[in-house]
């Protein structure tokens, strides 16, 4: 059982170019969201989708696109990287529930991408 | 919006000892998750307990006991006999309706 498996690891980028982190999780969860994760601040939302067709914004959206065409897979784009975007990301799951808080809380995460744009 | 404060950014503690790791939120909502994450230096984001708003009752899990005051908005983890395992960075972290919001984490090194 993979979970959830983010590609690539690390990656190096220069202002402007575009790029694709790939997601995808194994566990059939309704749930899945991409955060970055900055010095001091935490893991902050940046998307996140409740299923297939489906996305919205969290805290910090700009800059970033996502879609959700299967269960499976959640792509997060960068269209043009900025510095700025130099962080480490995380993709995360859940199954959804109906408790009205959003399914059972319990987040599974990959492994993170360190992601630096020069 | 919902906020996390963790007030701790460092703490030490050695093998064995007891430690209690602070965390503060403020919401308006009267029903959520709360949740105590550990980040090894591996990167990894591990689930270490959870808190579901409407149970009075403290959630334990082996070693790791919260102190939830729902009224205080205050939801502290305790760490009982401290391992070597246990060092790492902590977040605290309130969920509803699907959106998590973290604290900006607390270091935990364990020392023998």
């Amino acid at each position: 059982n993979a979970g959830v498996t983010q590609t690539p690891k690390f990656q190096v980028l220069k202002t402007g170019q575009s790029m694709t982190l790939q997601c995808a999780q194994d566990m059939n969860h309704e749930y899945m969201s991409w955060y970055r994760q900055d010095p001091g601040m935490g893991l902050r939302l940046i998307h996140y989708s409740v299923g297939a067709g489906i996305t919205d914004q969290g805290e910090v959206p700009n800059g970033y696109n996502v879609s959700r065409s299967t269960t499976e897979d959640f792509p997060l784009r960068l269209l043009s990287a900025a510095p700025s975007q130099t962080s480490v990301y995380f993709c995360a799951s859940s199954y959804s529930g109906t408790s009205g808080v959003g399914g059972t809380g319990e987040l599974f995460f990959g492994e993170g991408s360190r992601l630096t744009v020069l | 919006a919902q906020t996390v404060t963790q007030s701790q950014p460092e703490m030490s503690v050695q093998e064995a000892e007891t430690v209690t790791l602070s965390c503060t939120y403020d919401t308006s909502e009267s029903n959520y998750y709360l949740f105590w994450y550990k980040q090894p230096p591996s990167r990894q984001m591990i689930l270490v307990i959870r808190q579901e708003a409407y149970k009075q009752q403290n959630a334990t899990e082996n070693r790791f006991s919260v102190n939830f005051q729902k009224a205080a908005k205050s939801f502290s983890l305790k760490i009982s006999d401290s391992q070597l395992g246990d060092t790492a960075m902590y977040f605290c972290a309130f969920m509803k309706y699907y959106k998590l919001v973290f604290g900006a984490g607390t270091i935990l090194r364990v020392k023998s």
